[in-house]
């Protein structure tokens, strides 16, 4: 199983960023996909959810109506639009596989993550 | 949400020695719903420990997971110089949190 994360980068306060997971090695609409992001020295926090068949998504509180997550099962890949991104919306993002077609569970594995800059 | 304390902060410990790492809940897990990652500096978490106690695929047998209710425990029998590393638990199920991780370096 591999998952590769791509789309990270240095934007302004405000700006727009789509980030992209590219999943293989499994039965990809089979199982839930999760962002979860790391801000520099600081510890982990689940962001967001999708259920395999895409029909459900999950937000933490601070990214709702901000962060949109989707996910496309022809490619194999899950997004995150994130939009009117704020500095602490800085960290390293990372894409996880659930273990399970509903986000209730553990991740196992994950990718190998990729940095937003939020600055001005 | 069920807020998880881990502690403590930093564990300095040698390799060889036992290491025992404590994760407490703010209200009672059900079902179990617990997990443990470490992670390098540099690298994606790695799942260890799910279900409370049981070992991922790979994971060494000197990993073990305990705990039930409000209070949880990583134990690294014996530790390995790759074993130095940051620990962290999950809460999952209806949500999913995690603790803010205990730090596990070389005396």
């Amino acid at each position: 199983i591999q998952l590769l994360e791509s789309g990270g980068g240095l934007v302004q306060p405000g700006g727009s960023l789509r980030l992209s997971c590219a999943a293989s090695g499994f039965t990809f609409s089979s199982y839930a996909m999760t962002w979860v992001r790391q801000a520099p020295g600081k510890g982990l926090q689940w962001v967001s959810a999708i259920s395999g068949s895409g029909s459900t998504t999950y937000y933490t509180d601070s990214v709702k109506g901000r962060f949109t997550i989707s996910r496309d099962n022809s490619k194999n890949t899950v997004y995150l639009q994130m939009d009117s991104l704020r500095v602490e919306d800085t960290a390293t993002y990372f894409c996880a596989k659930d273990v399970r077609s509903l986000p209730k569970d553990w991740f196992d594995p994950w990718g190998q993550g990729t940095l937003v800059t939020v600055s001005s | 949400d069920i807020v998880l304390t881990q502690s403590p902060g930093t564990l300095s410990l040698s390799p060889g020695e036992r290491a025992t790492l404590s994760c407490r809940a703010s209200q009672s897990v059900s079902s179990s719903y617990l997990a443990w990652y470490q992670q390098k500096p540099g690298q994606a978490p790695r799942l260890l420990i799910h279900g409370v106690s049981s070992r991922a695929t790979g994971i060494p047998d000197r990993f073990s997971g305990s705990g039930s209710g409000t209070d949880f425990t990583l134990t690294i029998s014996r530790l390995e110089p790759e074993d130095f590393a940051v620990y962290y638990c999950q809460h999952y199920g209806s949500s999913r949190t995690f603790g803010q991780g205990t730090k596990v370096e070389i005396k």
